[in-house]
């Protein structure tokens, strides 16, 4: 189920704005997972992240799982509107894996 | 990378029906697949987790008669909305998990049910 602390749970931001969310958790991970998901679609994985303290990025995104190994955030740079969609977090631990609830994002041209 | 392929992609049905949703791995053999509900600008809301060759474990509040899940090969999963009605219209996406403790689901691209 959903028992990670996303945050915000909305943004509307202009074009070219840069964007952070992050997910927090009373429980420690060993992976950290970013997915997008576009209107009517799945979600797609953005960035995984297995290791305490790993900053990865791809190409706009940098996401970093926390030292603490209880959150992570996303951040967006240069927002275009493309981006819209919403963000999810997931936390995973040997064979449980959690969500958050997910971040809409909006971006005005 | 990994595939999964849900099918139907939309579907509409009378109330009182039955309807059944496929979520097939397509490169990779799936020990385990997830149920999800989402109703519109809502967030992923977990139903099952559907081992192989065993039972479906249902979220609290989720009725297994209703939402029957099958999960007989390594590459296949369904799940079937039995008596639908409308309210049970919404968007059901699947995921998939490679071997047990892999740490990348990856998802279908969802069903969406319109029950009349």
């Amino acid at each position: 189920g959903q028992q990670l602390n996303q945050s915000p749970q909305s943004m509307f931001i202009q074009e070219g704005e840069d964007v952070s969310m992050n997910c927090t958790s009373s429980s420690i991970f060993n992976t950290w997972l970013w997915y997008k998901q576009d209107p009517g679609e799945g979600p797609v994985l953005l960035i995984a992240l297995y290791k305490a303290g790993e900053l990865t990025s791809n190409g706009r995104l940098t996401a970093q799982f926390g030292i603490t190994r209880k959150d992570s955030f996303l951040n967006i740079s240069a927002s275009i509107p493309s981006d819209v969609g919403i963000y999810f977090c997931a936390g995973q631990l040997n064979n449980d894996m959690r969500f958050g609830a997910g971040t809409r994002l909006t971006v005005k041209p | 990378g990994a595939v999964v392929s849900q099918h139907p992609s939309w579907v509409i049905c009378k109330s009182g029906t039955s309807v059944k949703i496929e979520c097939r791995s397509l490169d990779f053999q799936a020990t385990t697949m997830f149920w999800y509900r989402q109703f519109p600008k809502q967030s992923l809301m977990l139903m099952a987790t559907s081992n192989e060759g065993s039972k479906a474990t249902y979220e609290q509040g989720v009725e297994k008669d209703k939402f029957l899940i099958n999960h007989a090969s390594l590459t296949l999963s369904t799940l079937t909305v039995t008596s639908a009605h409308p309210e049970d219209s919404s968007f059901y996406i699947c995921s998939a998990r490679g071997f047990p403790g892999a740490n990348v689901l990856t998802f279908g691209a969802g069903s969406r049910l319109t029950v009349l």
